[in-house]
C-alpha cells in the first residue's frame, strides 16, 4: 500500500532555515510526482510547490520563490522540502501528498509540525 | 485570499443532503476537469474524497458526490451521518504546474 512518511516536528528561530523530508513506498517513486501543501493553526490548506522525481524538477508557488527548494534521491524514495529566511507566520504542518495522476492529491503524509519562535 | 471561494459553513442533520459549492474562473474551475476534493477531520491529514469533479476514490462511500457547471463546482453529501462533520476543500489546477485550494468550507451535522 501506498504510504507517505515525514520526519519529525521543528522548533527553528525566525530566520533560520528548516528541511522537511517525505519518504515514499508502496508505488513506483521515481515515477510519481509529489507535491508539499502546508496548513498554518486555523487555517485552511496552502499549496507550495511540486517535485518530479525522475527528472529532480520542481515549481514553486509564487509566494514562495527565492526561498523554497524541493530535492528527491531516488536511491533512497525521499523527497525533501527547505524553506529558507523563516518567520514567524511560517509555523505550520507541512504535508507532502502525491499526485495521483489525475492532478489530484491521492494519498498523504501524516504531516510535520514546525515552529518559527524565538 | 484564495483563488478558490467556498462558503465557511454548511449544515445538515443526519440522513440530509448538503451541498457545498467552489467558485473559480475561466481560467481555473471552468477550464478544465481537474477538480478534487478533500476531507478533513481535526488534527488529521487530508483525505480525497473526489477527483476530476466526479469520480470517487475505492473506499469512498457513494453519498459523495461531485459536479461542476461552468465555473462553480459543487460537493454534495447525501444521508448526512456523524462522521461526515469535518472540513472541506476543493482544489483545481490553476495553471501550468501550479494548483490552488479553496479556503475551506466547515461541514456541521446537526
Amino acid at each position: 500500500q501506498v504510504q507517505l512518511v515525514q520526519s519529525g516536528a521543528e522548533v527553528r528561530k525566525p530566520g533560520a532555515s528548516v528541511k522537511v523530508s517525505c519518504k515514499g513506498s508502496g508505488y513506483t517513486f521515481a515515477d510519481s510526482y509529489i507535491h508539499w501543501v502546508r496548513q498554518a493553526p486555523g487555517q485552511g490548506l496552502e499549496w507550495m510547490g511540486i517535485i518530479k522525481p525522475r527528472r529532480d524538477e520542481a515549481t514553486y508557488a509564487q509566494r514562495f520563490q527565492g526561498r523554497i527548494t524541493m530535492t528527491s534521491d531516488t536511491s533512497t524514495r525521499t523527497v525533501y522540502m527547505e524553506l529558507n529566511r523563516l518567520r514567524s507566520d511560517d509555523t505550520a504542518i507541512y504535508y507532502c501528498t502525491r499526485d495521483g495522476g489525475g492532478w489530484d492529491f491521492d494519498f498523504w503524509g501524516q504531516g510535520t509540525p514546525v515552529a518559527v519562535t524565538t | 485570499q484564495s483563488a478558490l471561494t467556498q462558503p465557511p459553513s454548511a449544515s445538515g442533520s443526519p440522513g440530509q443532503s448538503v451541498t457545498i459549492s467552489c467558485t473559480g474562473t475561466s481560467s481555473n474551475v471552468g477550464d478544465h476537469n481537474h477538480v478534487s476534493w478533500y476531507q478533513q477531520h481535526p488534527g488529521r491529514a487530508p483525505k480525497l474524497m473526489i477527483y476530476e469533479v466526479t469520480k470517487r476514490p475505492s473506499g469512498v462511500p457513494d453519498r459523495f458526490s461531485g459536479s461542476k457547471s461552468g465555473n462553480t463546482a459543487s460537493l454534495t453529501v447525501s444521508g448526512l451521518q456523524a462522521e461526515d462533520e469535518a472540513d472541506y476543500y476543493c482544489s483545481t489546477l490553476a495553471g501550468h504546474d501550479t494548483w490552488v485550494f479553496g479556503g475551506g468550507s466547515k461541514l456541521t451535522v446537526l
